[in-house]
């Protein structure tokens, strides 16, 4: 199973970018990388899916390098709002690590 | 409206009962899923199922069941063989068609206390 690997804290400041870096070295030929923010006493909602280079959408963006070993999620211009926990996600497999809590600090 | 319902949102039992915990989804989705969740600890797998009237054990099985009676609905049993049971129950549906891409959706949760 293509484990992940993410930091398990990040600080940062409102307005700043903040850029979350998953690795997943033993990741499939046709494995999707799927990210999820979490809010406390909440599910986990999706927030951005990609297989290679740059996916952007109105939350996100999402940089996938040639090898696909490694991803990261950009966060641009951060709020007080984007507190919560992340998690990266290698295919279909229904594996939740511990994720990356993001602490936005006014 | 479409989505994922839990049912209850808070639930308490005393040690050695059994309790189900609800789980209705209208998005028509084939697969259904139950994880639990620790305080500061990510989701845990416990059942799932892929198509009605089957389901698979996850990572953490012993002491729930579950059925798939029904497209719409994953009722999740604790049982009192469960040790540890207190925890954040996370209900979740997806298409399930092309597994390198699946998506989850999940529910607002049901946090159940042992007494």
């Amino acid at each position: 199973l293509a484990k992940t690997t993410q930091p398990i804290s990040m600080d940062s400041y409102e307005g700043q970018e903040v850029n979350i870096t998953c690795s997943h070295n033993n990741i499939a030929t046709n494995d999707y990388i799927t990210w999820y923010q979490q809010f406390p006493s909440q599910g986990p909602r999706f927030i951005i899916q990609g297989y290679k280079t740059k996916v952007t959408n109105e939350v996100a963006s999402l940089f996938i390098p040639a090898d696909r070993k490694s991803s990261t999620l950009s966060l641009p211009r951060v709020s007080l709002s984007d507190t919560a926990v992340y998690y990266c996600l290698v295919g279909g497999k229904l594996i939740f690590g511990q994720g990356t809590e993001l602490s936005v600090k006014p | 409206d479409g989505g994922i319902t839990q049912s209850p949102k808070y639930l308490f039992r005393k040690e050695g009962q059994n309790v189900t915990l609800s789980c209705e989804q209208n998005l028509n989705h084939d697969a259904m899923y139950w994880y639990r969740q620790d305080p500061g600890q990510g989701l845990r797998l416990i059942y799932y199922s892929q198509i009605v009237n089957d389901f698979q054990k996850g990572d953490i099985a012993e002491g729930y069941s579950v059925s798939r009676e029904k497209k719409e609905s994953f009722p999740l049993t604790v049982t009192s063989a469960q040790k540890n049971p207190t925890a954040f129950y996370l209900c979740a549906s997806s298409i399930a068609e092309l597994v390198h891409t699946d998506t989850q959706y999940f529910g607002p949760g049901t946090r159940l206390t042992v007494l």
